[in-house]
């Protein structure tokens, strides 16, 4: 069964507009970790964040911001005024950590290429 | 810069030939997995190496084999390769403990091509 669902393959939007990547779940465990991803063109992927399924806390970072919600297996991510250097390929992952699970294995969706046009 | 270096970059091989990849983890992180992402799709997981022992495998075949070193660094090993196996290939590293799983960091993976 998919754990990771990203409905949008791809976004474009022009510079300065906010935009919302969508990222839903599923797990059984009731301990779990979701992060997101940032991956340019060179390929790295590139950590912006890591929360836990007990901290239902909104958080903020510069111009990104994450909206957790239990309650619609929600992790949605927003970037307030784009800019062009914000294109690149954006992955929600999820890993769970009760027993029987393998401690830090990502279950990636299969990402949201965002394209951001000066 | 993430402290995760993968050699080589890229690799062109036949088909039926036998390819290792290898990965520098960060300082300090004992754990080790590898991913295989397609074009056009997420990363999908292979294994995982916890203190030198295989610690979960994805859906991949036994042609797929690993190691992970003392220092832990890791290699990736594949067998019969298939046309199929052509992907970016992304080593993680992270520090876990019996309870909890840390942060993944990537390298910058390594593309292969099999012809």
């Amino acid at each position: 069964a998919q754990k990771v669902t990203q409905a949008q393959t791809e976004i474009s939007v022009v510079e300065k507009e906010d935009v919302t990547l969508d990222c839903v779940y599923e797990t059984r465990d009731t301990t779990y970790y979701l992060f997101w991803y940032k991956q340019p063109p060179s390929g790295e992927l590139v950590f912006l964040i890591r929360r836990n399924s007990f901290d239902e806390q909104n958080e903020i970072s510069g111009r990104y911001s994450w909206n957790f919600q239990k309650s619609t297996s929600s992790f949605n991510f927003t970037i307030t005024a784009s800019q062009v250097v914000d294109s690149a390929v954006y992955f929600c992952a999820l890993s769970e950590a009760n027993r029987g699970s393998t401690l830090g294995r990502l279950y990636f969706g299969r990402g949201t290429q965002l394209t951001v046009w000066p | 810069e993430t402290g995760v270096t993968q050699s080589p970059t890229h690799l062109i091989k036949t088909r039926g030939q036998q390819v290792t990849l290898r990965c520098s983890s960060q300082s300090g992180h004992n754990t080790v997995s590898w991913y295989q992402q397609a074009l056009g799709q997420g990363p999908q997981f292979i294994f995982q190496y916890y203190r030198e022992e295989e610690n979960g495998r994805g859906n991949f075949p036994p042609r797929f084999s690993g190691l992970q070193f003392p220092n832990y660094s890791s290699e990736l090993n594949v067998n019969a390769l298939e046309l199929d196996d052509s992907a970016l290939y992304l080593c993680a590293s992270s520090q876990n403990t019996y309870t909890q799983g840390g942060e993944a960091f990537f390298g910058q993976g390594t593309r292969l091509t099999v012809v």
